[in-house]
């Protein structure tokens, strides 16, 4: 078990640009999470994966964030045309089932800086 | 809507001493109910979870939190701080409902430890 691991682990871009973050969560792990964390926040639920469904997005993504998760293993996280507002640190979490008190595992994040 | 409150946004205490970090959520039911730790440049950490049964939890690292019901709090607590206990931590809720077990966290309590 090597836990959540995420890279890249810092990105800085330019404004108007696409980047993309891949999250890989624990084997076998069913459920993955995405949050976004800014300065002095709490992280913010983002969306959620059960397997290779994409289960609920929240009022945070817009139109320009893309998430998948490809046969059910690793997640990817697009921005497109980001925003100074989208600099924020993104994190991701696996758990093994999809009970609500089960402990889900973060990953390190990625931070996000867009110029 | 569902929230959680950590009122104390900073706390300093010295090595040694007795910690008590407060979280209050406002939800219609009991939910499930999580603290995390966050480390500089590290994942977010579970540290203790409680979801029925016996409302005083014990944790990893020493720490134990208390749910009460009744001032829809869940505190966490220890007995004796270390140095290494320096962090930023986060109470957070998952919905009783709708099992989609996304977190729903606070804004955080920084932890400072004075030698």
């Amino acid at each position: 078990d090597t836990g959540v691991s995420q890279d890249p682990r810092h990105k800085i871009t330019k404004r108007g640009q696409n980047v993309t973050f891949r999250c890989d969560p624990i084997s076998e792990h069913n459920r993955l999470y995405w949050y976004r964390q800014t300065l002095g926040q709490g992280p913010e639920f983002l969306t959620y994966f059960q397997n290779e469904a994409q289960l609920e997005k929240s009022r945070l993504l817009s139109d320009r964030f893309s998430a998948e998760r490809p046969k059910g293993s690793f997640s990817t996280l697009e921005i497109q045309r980001t925003e100074q507002g989208d600099s924020a640190m993104y994190l991701c979490a696996s758990s093994p089932t999809s009970a609500p008190q089960e402990t889900q595992y973060f990953g390190p994040g990625t931070r996000l800086l867009v110029l | 809507a569902q929230s959680v409150t950590q009122p104390d946004i900073h706390i300093t205490v010295s090595e040694g001493a007795s910690l008590e970090l407060r979280c209050n959520y406002s939800y219609g039911a009991t939910p499930y109910l999580f603290w995390y730790v966050q480390s500089p440049g590290q994942g977010l950490q579970l540290l203790l979870k409680y979801f029925s049964g016996d409302t005083l939890v014990q944790g990893i690292k020493g720490f134990e939190a208390e749910f009460k019901r009744s001032q829809s709090s869940f505190n966490l607590r220890k007995p004796s701080v270390h140095w290494s206990d320096a962090a930023e931590y986060f109470c957070a809720v998952a919905p009783f409902s709708g099992n989609t077990g996304k977190l729903i966290f606070g804004q955080g309590t920084t932890l400072q430890v004075k030698p």
